[in-house]
């Protein structure tokens, strides 16, 4: 079965980095993810789709500050110089024939 | 410049039918790349996907809310529509529509959202 999973909170300082986890069930190391992040009494807005190579494209406008990496099963969005507009949910998303799976999320602060 | 607006009732009674309109600009639903997808999120919880549309007229379905659940396309309105029926108080939930990527099925647009309440 197709799941992935996040931990529910991370926290970083503000200009510092955070590197944030999205695993891949048994199995489906090879599947691409796409990252999504949620500021608060917002909709969902793209990041990025991150491969399993690591390779990723961001969506439109996008900073820099924000990438992705890839390892085994383990997909990252590592965000750097952290912004206060950065305190937000994440989300990681995935894809099989037909279904589409959503990570628990990530809630990072930012202190 | 791609934008989706969810439209739709913001108060339905439990066992009422919903229905939820998409309008999509910047694209065409005649896309073959390209379709709509239906995601939920219950008040402090995780985004749930619901269905998906694309321009072939391939559907898919939520494997626990597909009995409910309906998705339709007006090519030539713009417009993407989802039904849901028998709706329960657990139903309550912002509902987003969402650009899909055909085969890699990840949103790269999303829509702003429309809260939906279930109450009598």
């Amino acid at each position: 079965q197709l799941v992935l999973t996040q931990s529910p909170s991370a926290s970083a300082s503000l200009g510092a980095s955070v590197k944030l986890t999205c695993t891949l069930s048994s199995g489906h190391n090879n599947y691409a993810i796409a990252w999504h992040q949620q500021q608060p009494e917002k909709g969902p807005r793209y990041l990025m789709k991150l491969n399993s190579d690591g390779s990723h494209n961001k969506g439109d406008g996008i900073p820099d500050r924000f990438s992705g990496s890839s390892s085994g099963a383990e997909r990252y969005l590592t965000i750097s110089s952290l912004q206060s507009e950065d305190e937000a949910d994440y989300y990681c998303q995935t894809w099989g024939t037909g279904s589409v799976v959503f990570g628990g999320g990530t809630k990072l602060t930012v202190l | 410049q791609v934008t989706l607006k969810e439209s739709g009732p913001v108060l339905v009674k439990p066992t009422e039918t919903l229905t939820l309109t998409c309008t999509v600009s910047g694209f065409s639903l005649s896309n073959a790349r390209m379709g709509v997808s239906w995601i939920r999120q219950p008040p402090g919880k995780a985004l749930e996907w619901l269905a998906h549309i694309f321009s072939n007229d391939e559907k898919s379905y939520s494997t626990s809310l597909k009995s409910r659940l309906t998705i339709s396309k007006d090519t030539s309105k713009s417009q993407v529509v989802l039904t849901m029926t028998n709706m329960d108080p657990v139903d309550t939930a912002s509902y987003y529509c969402a650009r899909t990527y055909y085969g890699d099925y990840y949103f790269d647009y999303w829509g702003q959202g429309t809260l939906v309440t279930v109450s009598s």
